[in-house]
């Protein structure tokens, strides 16, 4: 039970490269979610996905797509990188409300764009 | 919308000291709260969470946090803590949506 899984770990592009962050989880919980971490601003929620088949926008989702590829899978895409979107990223996932509403995340992903 | 504020961006404490990490929050109905720690290079951990009930909840660690309603604040406190408590704290807060909003994270280091 690996819980929620990040892939890659380190990624390295140039400003206007594109690519994919992975995100699996194994909880069977319906609700992910995709967060931006940056120096004395938290957690800010770039996307969610409520349940599999929709996808919502959060706070910050300018420059960023997602997929929501089964309940397992939550991508998250940058089409071109800009050094804006340097950060750390974090995937998380969340049961289904009353006492188990509680997200867990993964061990995110950290992005540096030249 | 809602906003989350923690007060303290970065805390300096020596072992066996006492803790007390603040947070306040802006919305005026029922809240789900929650402290997340993060350790150095690790990903977040859930130290605690209030849903309702005893409004003094104990979390992992000898973490314990006070939901004090009248304040929109929900504390986290710790009697005397470790070097290995050294992490950033993250207060987050819960409208019963579907969003969890976040402070923007206290910093604290913790000298042997």
């Amino acid at each position: 039970n690996a819980g929620v899984t990040q892939t890659p770990k380190f990624q390295v592009l140039k400003t206007g490269q594109s690519m994919t962050l992975q995100c699996a989880q194994d909880m069977n919980h319906n609700s992910m979610y995709w967060y931006r971490q940056d120096p004395g601003m938290g957690l800010r929620l770039i996307y969610y996905s409520a349940s599999e088949g929709t996808t919502d926008k959060g706070e910050v989702p300018n420059g960023y797509n997602v997929s929501r590829l089964n309940k397992r899978e939550f991508s998250l895409r940058l089409e071109s990188a800009a050094p804006s979107q340097t950060s750390v990223y974090f995937c998380a996932c969340r049961g289904r409300g009353g006492s188990t509403d509680t997200q867990y995340f993964g061990p995110g992903t950290r992005l540096t764009v030249l | 919308a809602q906003s989350v504020s923690q007060h303290n961006h970065h805390v300096i404490l020596s072992e066996a000291a006492s803790l007390e990490l603040g947070c306040n929050y802006s919305y005026g109905g029922t809240v789900n709260l929650f402290w997340y720690v993060q350790y150095p290079g690790q990903h977040l951990q859930l130290l605690l969470k209030y849903f309702s009930g005893d409004p003094l909840v104990k979390g992992i660690k000898g973490f314990e946090a006070e939901f004090i309603k009248s304040k929109f604040s929900f504390n986290l406190r710790k009697p005397s803590v470790q070097w290995s408590d050294t992490a950033e704290y993250f207060c987050a807060v819960n409208n019963a949506g579907n969003m969890l909003t976040f402070g923007g994270g206290t910093r604290l280091m913790v000298k042997p």
